[in-house]
C-alpha cells in the first residue's frame, strides 16, 4: 500500500520545455489535487478532481492542464514551462474522511 | 487570495513549552485540518474540526475553532524537538469542496 505516488521526484526542465507529472493513489480516493508550493506562500491550489473525468480550477491554474482519466491517476501537465513555474509540486487524496487530504512526496520541479 | 493566515510565522520555544499557533480564514467553512510538514517532505494530516464543533484533541494536540471570529489555533503541548515542522491550517469552504491551506507557521523546538 503505497498511498501517493508523484513521479518523477526532481525535474530540471528549461523555459519552453513541456512535461507531465504523475500522481496515482492506490487508496480508493474519490478527490484528487495538485498544489504548488513557494516560500512564504505556503500551498497554493492548482487543480482539483472530485471524481473520476472530472476536473475544476483551483487558486493558481494558469500555464497548467490535469487530466484524471481514471480514479487512480491524476496527471500535471506544463504545456510551456517558465521559470515562474519553478516550485515544489504535492499531489494529494482524500481519504473516506472527508477533509483528510493523503500527500505524495513531492515533484521538485527548475525551470531555467 | 489564500483562505487561511497562519500567525505567527514562525515560533522558537523551549521543548517542554506550549506551543499555540493561530489561523484565520476569509469565508465560512465546513471543516478546518491542521497538516504538519517535516522538512522536504509531504504534509501529514493531524486533526480536522468541523464547524459545529468548538474544540478537538488528539493527543498532545488542542483545536479550537470560533466560527463567529473565523479563526482556529492549534495547541501542542509539552512540546518535544520531534515536533519542529511546519505546520499549516487548511479549510474547506461552504460554497465547494476544495481544500485550501494557509502559509503556514515554522515551528522550531529549542533543546
Amino acid at each position: 500500500n503505497a498511498g501517493v505516488t508523484q513521479t518523477p521526484k526532481f525535474q530540471v526542465l528549461k523555459t519552453g520545455q513541456s512535461m507531465t507529472l504523475q500522481c496515482a493513489q492506490d487508496m480508493n480516493h474519490n478527490s484528487m489535487y495538485w498544489y504548488r508550493q513557494d516560500p512564504g506562500m505556503g500551498l497554493r491550489l492548482i487543480y482539483y478532481s472530485a471524481s473520476e473525468g472530472t476536473t475544476d480550477k483551483g487558486e493558481v491554474p494558469n500555464g497548467y492542464n490535469v487530466s484524471r482519466l481514471n480514479k487512480r491517476e491524476f496527471s500535471l501537465r506544463l504545456e510551456s514551462a517558465a521559470p515562474s513555474q519553478t516550485s515544489v509540486y504535492f499531489c494529494a487524496g482524500e481519504g473516506a474522511r472527508v477533509g483528510e487530504l493523503f500527500f505524495g512526496e513531492g515533484s521538485r520541479l527548475t525551470v531555467l | 487570495s489564500q483562505q487561511g493566515e497562519e500567525d505567527p510565522q514562525a515560533l522558537s520555544i523551549q521543548e517542554g513549552e506550549n506551543a499555540t499557533m493561530n489561523c484565520s480564514y476569509k469565508t465560512s467553512i465546513n471543516n478546518l485540518q491542521w497538516y504538519r510538514q517535516n522538512s522536504g517532505r509531504g504534509l501529514v494530516h493531524l486533526i480536522l474540526i468541523r464547524s459545529n464543533e468548538r474544540e478537538k484533541h488528539s493527543g498532545r494536540l488542542r483545536v479550537t475553532l470560533d466560527t463567529s471570529k473565523k479563526s482556529s489555533s492549534l495547541l501542542i503541548t509539552a512540546s518535544r524537538a520531534a515536533d519542529t515542522a511546519s505546520y499549516f491550517c487548511a479549510t474547506e469552504p461552504e460554497v465547494d469542496d476544495k481544500i485550501i491551506f494557509g502559509k503556514g507557521t515554522r515551528l522550531h523546538i529549542l533543546p
